[in-house]
């Protein structure tokens, strides 16, 4: 089994409605990320949580929101989704000394 | 503000060839570099690297990290197909170990 899911693994949705990306790992990794990837741009760090009750912005936060559920779980919310949000997004954990980076398959999430 | 660049942006080479990948960073209280591979969908680990000079080998793939000239590069020798992806650097920095990745370089291995 995978070590970090990610679920849907794609979805198309419609401006307005509310998504949530949810994101599991059975690493045992405290620290979890949820990346945003575009062409030309590369990967644009969204939101990141070191523990269950330490949830930090990242470079682009806006239009999102996350919630950690568990130490295994990080779900990334977008409220109200826009077309500008149609990316390839990934859920990341990272060892307990911080210097490696491991990701799941990936969501792509297409807003018409 | 934190900053890894790498070059070539894209490139595209015969199969047999050699490429050289390079990845630059300005970062404060750097931990590691990290390469990965993405062909279809997330990256995939290749290589880690704290210690400048000790290269890190895995079959045809080879990188080393220089720390004082702030710099790695990622060697394929023998490019087959299947190496056509993109391939990423990121460093992990900081005390909150922040992870910057560059944009990445787009190799393409025609027959």
């Amino acid at each position: 089994d995978a070590d970090v899911t990610q679920t849907p693994r794609n979805r198309i949705t419609k401006t307005g409605k509310r998504i949530m990306l949810e994101c599991s790992q059975t690493k045992g990794h405290d620290r979890m990320y949820w990346y945003r990837q575009d062409p030309g741009l590369g990967l644009q760090l969204i939101y990141y949580s070191f523990d269950v009750k330490d949830i930090n912005k990242g470079e682009i936060s806006d239009g999102y929101s996350v919630s950690r559920q568990a130490q295994a779980k990080f779900s990334l919310s977008l409220e109200s989704a826009i077309p500008n949000q149609t990316a390839l997004y990934f859920c990341a954990t990272s060892d307990p000394i911080g210097v490696s980076l491991f990701f799941g398959p990936g969501t792509r999430l297409t807003v018409l | 503000e934190d900053k890894v660049v790498q070059s070539p942006l894209s490139l595209v080479v015969h199969e047999g060839d050699t490429v050289t990948l390079n990845c630059s960073y300005e970062v404060t209280n750097f931990r590691s570099l990290l390469w990965y591979k993405q062909e279809k969908k997330a990256p995939t680990f290749l290589f880690m690297l704290t210690s400048s000079g000790i290269e890190k080998k895995s079959g045809r793939l080879s990188s080393i990290l220089d720390k004082k000239e702030l710099f790695s590069i990622l060697n394929i020798t023998a490019t087959q197909t299947g190496d056509s992806a993109i391939y990423l650097c990121a460093v992990i920095s900081g005390g909150y170990q922040k992870v910057t990745f560059g944009i990445g370089t787009k190799l393409q291995v025609i027959p």
